[in-house]
């Protein structure tokens, strides 16, 4: 059971958008530690996507996107694409257990 | 351009602690003794999971608590490189091992760049 909650899999028809959630608690998101969110293509190590919760890295298009509120994140992807079809996860840091914390992953598959 | 590149994978048997468990990571493209250094892991089918990071000069260093006491991350800044030593090593400790680079950001930190991960297989 990781300690941020993710859905296990988002779907989508090219050209849509969809959203991605994060929740987390009062020890992590809640505590104001910011969100990363990662991509990870089959086969292949996660890529960065976002850091600090809306921040998108040199290269990464400005179709993706994040937003933190409460004990919560969301990734948003738009004008979805065949090459978006990967995992992505979220990252937080935990005070209670004094590390970093990810989300079990959500599946997004482009219909 | 940064490069992180692991090696050290491979077979060991449940309880090992041999030289084989011994990962290693080579970095380059950067000033590696300026970085924080962590190691992610992912079991066959699963998501990631966070398993220690180490500072600068080596002198913190921060644990996930299943592998506290049996894992033990250390790094060479002359030889641009990290380590996981991975002892009494468990069946569920199954995982590519991931080195990435940590930046630090307002309290937490993220990782910026990933290497390709080396598969460990712990098994009889």
């Amino acid at each position: 059971q990781s300690v941020l909650t993710q859905p296990p899999s988002v779907s989508g028809a090219p050209g849509q958008r969809v959203t991605i959630s994060c929740t987390g608690s009062n020890s992590n998101i809640g505590a104001g530690y910011d969100v990363h969110w990662y991509q990870q293509l089959p086969g292949t190590a996660p890529k960065l996507l976002i850091y600090g919760n809306s921040n998108r890295p040199t290269g990464v298009p400005d179709r993706f996107s994040g937003t933190k509120s409460g004990t919560s994140a969301s990734l948003a992807i738009t004008g979805l694409q065949a090459e978006d079809e990967a995992d992505y996860y979220c990252q937080s840091y935990d005070s209670s257990l004094s590390g970093s914390v990810f989300g079990g992953g959500t599946k997004l598959t482009v219909l | 351009e940064v490069q992180l590149v692991e090696s050290g994978g491979g077979l060991v048997q449940p309880g090992g602690s041999l030289r084989l468990s011994r990962l290693s990571c080579a970095a380059s493209g950067f000033t590696f003794s300026s970085y924080w250094m962590s190691w992610v892991r992912q079991a066959p089918g699963k998501g990631l999971e966070w398993v220690a990071n180490i500072n600068q000069a080596g002198t913190e260093k921060y644990y996930v608590d299943s592998v506290k006491g049996r894992f033990t991350i250390s790094r060479d800044n002359a030889r641009n490189s990290l380590y996981l030593q991975m002892n009494s090593l468990r069946a569920e400790d199954t995982a590519v091992y991931y080195c990435a680079r940590d930046l630090r950001w307002r309290g937490s930190y993220y990782n910026d760049y990933w290497g390709q991960g080396t598969l460990v297989t712990v098994s009889s």
